[in-house]
């Protein structure tokens, strides 16, 4: 059984599209979040959720837009797709807050052309 | 702002080596210190983690030393494998907000 799911693995879309990723956890967790790995291969938190709501926002722009439908849940819009936005998007959860290790999913490889 | 800083960002080693990876952190209130470990392709794993009331932490050929006068904290891998080979990640969780803050990565690669 796959902890942390998520669709699609691989994305490849032109400059101003709009795109989602969805991400799924069957691990009963509270929380979620959304990182980004840039070609260096550094990870940057983009959002937390704690029970659906959105707990840490770090200075994203506002082309990003995720959303919660539950606590299993959390998927990434994004509008406006630029060259910049080019990297791998791991969804991770973990039981709370800051709480025990975070489990993460297997990336989505986001391609701007 | 990097309030972690983890080095090297590449090491090559030799199988059955240690494999030494160090990280430091800055002025901030951190209380928690786990290090991932992700393979080509997939996501990030807990690997170990340490609390800073401890000065070291063993799991296998994996341990974390602490220092906290010295704000450092460091992986060693003993007996390092071709399977080692992966990048490995420090991070910090912030005692405010509990925030991951992430070191930049370190590629180890452990030659047979």
């Amino acid at each position: 059984d796959t902890a942390v799911s998520q669709t699609p693995k691989y994305l490849v879309t032109q400059m101003g599209n709009d795109k989602s990723i969805k991400c799924e956890q069957n691990l009963g967790h509270d929380t979620m979040y959304w990182y980004k790995q840039d070609s260096k291969k550094f990870l940057k938190i983009m959002f937390s959720y704690n029970n659906k709501e959105l707990i840490i926002n770090e200075t994203v722009p506002n082309r990003f837009s995720p959303k919660s439908p539950d606590k299993a849940h959390l998927n990434l819009h994004i509008n406006s797709l630029e060259l910049g936005d080019s990297a791998v998007y791991f969804c991770a959860s973990s039981q709370e807050p800051g709480v025990g290790e975070q489990y993460f999913g297997p990336g989505t490889r986001l391609t701007v052309t | 702002q990097q309030q972690v800083k983890q080095s090297p960002q590449s090491l090559i080693v030799q199988k059955g080596g240690i494999s030494i990876i160090n990280c430091a952190y800055e002025n901030t209130a951190f209380d928690y210190f786990p290090w991932y470990q992700q393979f080509p392709g997939k996501g990030p794993a807990l690997l170990i983690a340490i609390r800073p009331d401890v000065s070291e932490k063993k799991e296998g050929r994996f341990t974390i030393s602490f220092n906290k006068s010295a704000k450092q904290f460091s992986l060693h891998i003993m007996d390092s494998q071709p399977g080692d080979s992966a990048t490995y990640f420090c991070a910090a969780r912030k005692s405010s907000n509990y925030q991951l803050i992430w070191g930049a990565g370190t590629k180890l690669i452990i030659k047979p």
